[in-house]
């Protein structure tokens, strides 16, 4: 069956620092790939979507890459704020598109 | 715009008891909608999504069932709670004709199980 890592350690890093967040999948080859921000007792907000034939997708301070070849996306943020302390999920859509399963998300710490 | 509205909040119930928790979504038609559950520190487990009126797919084996009375409604339900019921749970849309498959997220409710 399908399988979404994200690292369950949380990162902790300087402000000003780039992020750099990493999903890994298994026994699957999906269409596209998206990446979302979940902050505590909220739902998770949609950030950026990926298509298998896109190599990197950018939307003000968030890059997202995507290797097909390694079964793998990175989700990077640059100069990170504190305001972008939260925990990100990566999601995949499955077959047939009615469904997404999603990893258990990476918690960013970024300190002033 | 549009909008997704849970309720309630919070809700704390004993083992045993029903559970009626309802979501609606504003502003779109023919929606797919989804419930999901979130345990504390876990991802996001799907539990039921539905098509259309009437329409209900279940992921997982449990006490639960859902409802689409209606097109922009969903109502997930429990006769009799488990301890193991606690949770984050999450109503989500998107749209029917979309590629994507973008979700939207309503803000949760928490519930607590004794």
């Amino acid at each position: 069956s399908q399988k979404i890592e994200q690292n369950s350690e949380a990162l902790n890093i300087q402000e000003g620092k780039t992020a750099t967040l990493t999903c890994n999948y298994t026994n699957y080859s999906p269409a596209y790939l998206q990446w979302y921000r979940q902050d505590p007792g909220r739902g998770p907000v949609f950030l950026l979507l990926i298509r298998e034939n896109e190599k990197e997708k950018r939307k003000e301070r968030l890059k997202v890459t995507f290797d097909t070849t390694l079964k793998q996306s990175l989700f990077h943020i640059t100069a990170s704020q504190p305001a972008d302390s939260a925990t990100y999920l990566c999601a995949l859509p499955l077959t047939g598109g009615f469904k997404t399963i999603f990893g258990a998300g990476t918690r960013l710490f970024v300190k002033a | 715009s549009q909008t997704i509205h849970q309720w309630p909040a919070t809700l704390v119930q004993p083992v045993g008891s029903p559970l009626s928790l309802e979501c609606t979504v504003e502003g779109t038609s023919n929606p797919n909608l989804y419930w999901y559950r979130q345990a504390a520190g876990r991802g996001l487990q799907l539990l039921f999504y539905s098509v259309g009126i009437g329409q209900i797919s279940s992921e997982v084996p449990q006490n639960l069932s859902a409802s689409r009375p209606q097109d922009r409604q969903f109502i997930l339900s429990s006769k009799k709670l488990l301890l193991s019921d606690s949770g984050f749970y999450l109503c989500a849309w998107s749209v029917s004709s979309g590629n994507h498959n973008e979700q939207f997220f309503g803000p949760g409710t928490r519930l607590t199980v004794l």
